[in-house]
């Protein structure tokens, strides 16, 4: 079954700190996975997207890896700052003949940032 | 428009009666998609649109869901007799392409209570 698994559920740091939010998947076979951020009552904004073969994208603060082998991916937060609370959410395309198919979402990780 | 725009914002309907949510893409952009988020991270793919015609429709509970996307017309999700766990966040998001790296840009959603 597809699947997209993200640790923590929730995290609280500091304004300022560093944090490192993780995305495992079984979806096979894989096209491209996202990150996704998500402020209350709002739609998901795509923070990256990267393809089987890329390893690593940023986005200002935003750093994300990819581990194809290992099926797995984390976003890197750099300094964070108070309006980066929100949910982050892992998305997995599927491969399904060249189209973005449908998209599978893990259930996020709530990140709070208190100053 | 340059945002993804959605209609109404939030709707009630009680048990048994009809909900019709729109949705009205990105000019220019070709490709529209359903998602239903329950439980806050929990998005299920619904389905998707290339101009008037249905891409792919593998999410869609056909029974009571219907949807469409008419020239010149906001795209639209319709329950027919709805149900208590129809309750839900519905997004639509929207794509000028569908390759495998293209950003869906999601509206603001439109918030469902089934009483």
């Amino acid at each position: 079954k597809n699947q997209v698994e993200q640790s923590p559920q929730s995290l609280i740091i500091l304004e300022g700190k560093n944090c490192t939010l993780q995305c495992n998947y079984t979806v096979s076979p894989f096209s491209n996975l996202r990150w996704y951020k998500q402020d209350t009552g709002r739609g998901p904004v795509s923070l990256t997207i990267m393809t089987f073969s890329e390893n690593t994208k940023s986005n200002g603060r935003y750093t994300a890896t990819l581990d194809a082998d290992t099926k797995q991916s984390s976003l890197h937060i750099t300094a964070s700052q108070l309006s980066d609370s929100a949910s982050y959410i892992c998305v997995v395309s599927p491969n399904y003949g060249g189209s973005q198919g449908n998209l599978i979402f893990g259930k996020g990780t709530k990140l709070s940032v208190k100053p | 428009g340059e945002e993804v725009a959605q209609t109404p914002k939030h709707l009630v309907r009680g048990e048994g009666q009809k909900a019709k949510l729109y949705c009205a893409p990105i000019k220019g952009h070709s490709y529209v998609f359903w998602y239903q988020q329950v439980l806050k991270n929990e998005f299920k793919f619904l389905i998707s649109f290339q101009n008037e015609n249905v891409f792919d429709e593998t999410g869609m509970p056909k029974e009571r869901f219907s949807a469409k996307c008419l020239p010149n017309s906001p795209c639209s999700l319709e329950i027919q007799a709805t149900k208590l766990e129809d309750s839900a966040v519905y997004f639509c998001a929207s794509s000028d392409l569908a390759g495998r790296t293209d950003t869906q840009y999601f509206g603001p959603g439109t918030r469902l209570t089934v009483l």
